[in-house]
């Protein structure tokens, strides 16, 4: 299994560009979810899905939309960059059945310009 | 709201020593609390958990304290080896199913 991946790894943005950064999944987890975690902070929901069709807001879902159509992938979405929103971004998958274990992907480092 | 909150931002050890990392929560409904460590440049990596119907559990070097009464989280490791420098987080999972993390302490080992 590859476990969580995350694609990119780094990224610039331009203030007002858009881009998705794209979560996958090969444990067939139910549950998936995206966190920002700033410098020196611990880490904050941004949104998450417990299945496919279904997603919900976090603690700072705004300027992010998501959406769940598949079980392995969960797409994040920047409509317009603001420079708040340079972050490392993660994701992460877990299962109902297995002690809740949440397992992270490696991060997506994206600075907005 | 539901917070979750650590005592010390910085935690500094011998190798060999003991080391305690303390945490705070404010959600006394929260039923599941989880301990995860994370190097630099990469993810959260899970350690060890803990539910709200037990006091005390153990793994392989690490202990995890829940003491409901003045709702306080700890995490041990023992004889603390230089591998173990990172940044340790609780997390919370709250009644609505998020999982809330708390700012981290960063653990440093030294010779």
């Amino acid at each position: 299994n590859a476990g969580v991946t995350q694609t990119p790894k780094f990224q610039v943005l331009k203030t007002g560009q858009s881009m998705t950064l794209q979560c996958a999944q090969d444990m067939n987890h139910e549950y998936m979810s995206w966190y920002r975690q700033d410098p020196g902070m611990g880490l904050r929901l941004i949104h998450y899905s417990v299945g496919a069709g279904i997603t919900d807001q976090g603690e700072v879902p705004n300027g992010y939309n998501v959406s769940r159509s598949t079980t392995e992938d969960f797409p994040l979405r920047l409509l317009s960059a603001a420079p708040s929103q340079t972050s490392v971004y993660f994701c992460a998958s877990r299962s109902w059945t297995i002690d809740n274990e949440q397992f992270f992907g490696p991060g997506t480092r994206l600075t907005v310009l | 709201g539901e917070s979750v909150g650590l005592h010390l931002p910085t935690l500094s050890v011998q190798e060999g020593d003991n080391s305690i990392i303390n945490c705070a929560y404010s959600n006394s409904a929260s039923d599941y609390f989880i301990w995860y460590k994370q190097e630099s440049g990469k993810g959260p990596q899970f350690i060890i958990d803990i539910r709200s119907n037990m006091d005390k559990r153990q793994g392989q070097r690490v202990t995890v304290l829940l003491n409901k009464t003045v709702k306080h989280l700890s995490l041990q490791i023992a004889a603390t080896q230089p591998g173990d420098s990172a940044v340790y987080f609780c997390a919370e999972l709250s009644h609505t199913d998020k999982l809330i993390f708390g700012t981290g302490t960063r653990l440093q080992v030294f010779p």
